[in-house]
């Protein structure tokens, strides 16, 4: 069975200070591995995709990377309006059925 | 990124009334969309997977008469809550599948029974 942990499940940073979230994966065979932020009240924000091990992709202060058991997020320099919920994702073929695979998230507060 | 749309956004509505919720992907056709729903400080969970022109495939313990699925083209996907009771309360939300396995989410929609 395919499986996603994400930690820490939650994360207090002062603005500025740089960190990295974690998520681990067991698949049977990897489709690609999601990030998504998602905001209170709202639905999850598409950031990234990664493929292979050793892929890693970029947007403002967020870089992702991949390897062949885990997956990064690194912020750096956060902003306050860094804070969200950030989950990642594989996908699964389960009887046939294609389905998303989510950690448990990951939630991050930047502190003024 | 891809956009997916959702209306509305919130909905109040009394026990025992029907709601539709709509889903549309505006920049693609999508291969399947997904409707999920979430709880407080919880994870998504999945409740149905459609495919255009399909019946949905309903995950277990989701009752396929009371959330009913019509997904009657590639960018559009319904739900509706039948008989809507104040359990059914919560935060639903779609997502539209691309071939590469990447979902799009729609903003959601926040439906309370009172």
């Amino acid at each position: 069975e395919d499986q996603v942990t994400q930690s820490p499940e939650a994360l207090r940073l002062q603005e500025g200070e740089s960190s990295s979230l974690n998520c681990s994966y067991t698949v049977s065979g990897l489709r690609g591995l999601f990030w998504y932020r998602q905001d209170p009240g709202k639905g999850p924000e598409f950031l990234f995709t990664l493929y292979s091990a050793g892929e890693e992709k970029e947007k403002e202060r967020l870089k992702a990377t991949l390897t062949k058991k885990e997956s990064f997020l690194h912020i750096t320099a956060p902003k306050p309006e860094d804070s969200a919920t950030y989950l990642c994702a594989v996908p699964s073929i389960i009887q046939g059925a294609q389905k998303l695979v989510f950690g448990q998230g990951t939630r991050l507060t930047i502190n003024p | 990124g891809a956009v997916v749309s959702q209306h509305p956004s919130r909905v109040i509505c009394k026990s025992g009334t029907s709601v539709k919720i709509e889903c549309r992907s505006l920049d693609f056709q999508a291969t399947t969309m997904f409707w999920y729903r979430q709880f407080p400080k919880q994870s998504l969970m999945l409740m149905a997977t459609s495919n255009e022109g399909s019946k949905a495939t309903y995950e277990q313990g989701v009752e396929k008469d009371k959330f009913l699925i019509n997904h009657a083209s590639l960018t559009l996907s319904t739900l509706t809550v039948t008989s809507a009771h104040p359990e059914d309360s919560s935060f639903y939300i779609c997502s539209a599948g691309r071939v590469t396995y990447e979902q799009y989410f729609g903003p959601g929609t926040r439906l309370t029974v009172t």
